[in-house]
């Protein structure tokens, strides 16, 4: 029983193209955040919804767009995909927004060719 | 420069040594949370401080938060090989988000 799933686990893709990776929750949190983590290992958040509303965005290209279905679900698109992408996108989620613990997806390892 | 200052980068202890991962921020740290990553996988929760001066403990895992709460250091103690990975540091500084640390890549030699 999975807390917090991600799909795909690997995604390779050419320069220019659009995809998306899926993330869903059966923890019954509230709040959902998307994160990349560059080569480097350094973790930074990109996205944050609380109850399908965008309450955080980190100055993240507009070629990003993530969609919250319902409180359960939060999808990342991403168009023209550019070689500085490939990274490692987490999902996370927690009840609250603030001072709360996050949980996180097993993430999704992106590689733009 | 980073919110949050992670010390040392990496780490290579022999098995059963004891090992101290240090996070420092130049702001009031709301909530320091204490995670582990292994390669290829999702970040594991280990746990969280709030409190000036507070310490939990898991296992052989001790995190405190400093009485001004801008400084947290990770103990392990009696390292064993599968405390390897990578150990990161998040803050709510704040108030609404989680930064994070550059992590601290841990090694345990058998």
């Amino acid at each position: 029983d999975t807390a917090v799933s991600q799909t795909p686990k690997y995604l390779v893709t050419q320069m220019g193209n659009d995809k998306s990776i899926k993330c869903e929750q059966n923890l019954g949190h509230d709040t959902m955040y998307w994160y990349k983590q560059d080569s480097k290992k350094f973790l930074k958040i990109m996205f944050s919804y609380n109850n399908k509303e965008l309450i955080i965005n980190e100055t993240v290209p507009n070629r990003f767009s993530p969609k919250s279905p319902d409180k359960a679900h939060l999808n990342l698109h991403i168009n023209s995909l550019e070689l500085g992408d490939s990274a490692v996108y987490f999902c996370a989620s927690s009840q609250w927004v603030a001072q709360d613990t996050q949980y996180f997806g097993p993430g999704t390892r992106l590689t733009v060719l | 420069s980073q919110e949050l200052e992670q010390s040392p980068q990496s780490l290579i202890v022999q098995e059963g040594k004891n090992l101290t991962i240090n996070c420092t921020s130049s702001k009031t740290l709301y909530g320091l949370y204490w995670y582990k990553q292994k390669y290829g996988e999702g970040l594991i929760f280990l746990m969280m401080l709030q409190k000036g001066g507070e310490e939990k403990s898991h296992e052989k895992i001790t995190a405190k938060l400093d009485e001004k709460k801008q400084q947290s250091s990770l103990h392990i103690t009696a390292s064993q090989p599968s405390h390897a990975g990578i150990y990161l540091c998040g803050a709510d500084i704040s108030g609404n988000k989680l930064v994070f640390g550059a992590g601290t890549i841990l090694r345990v030699k058998s």
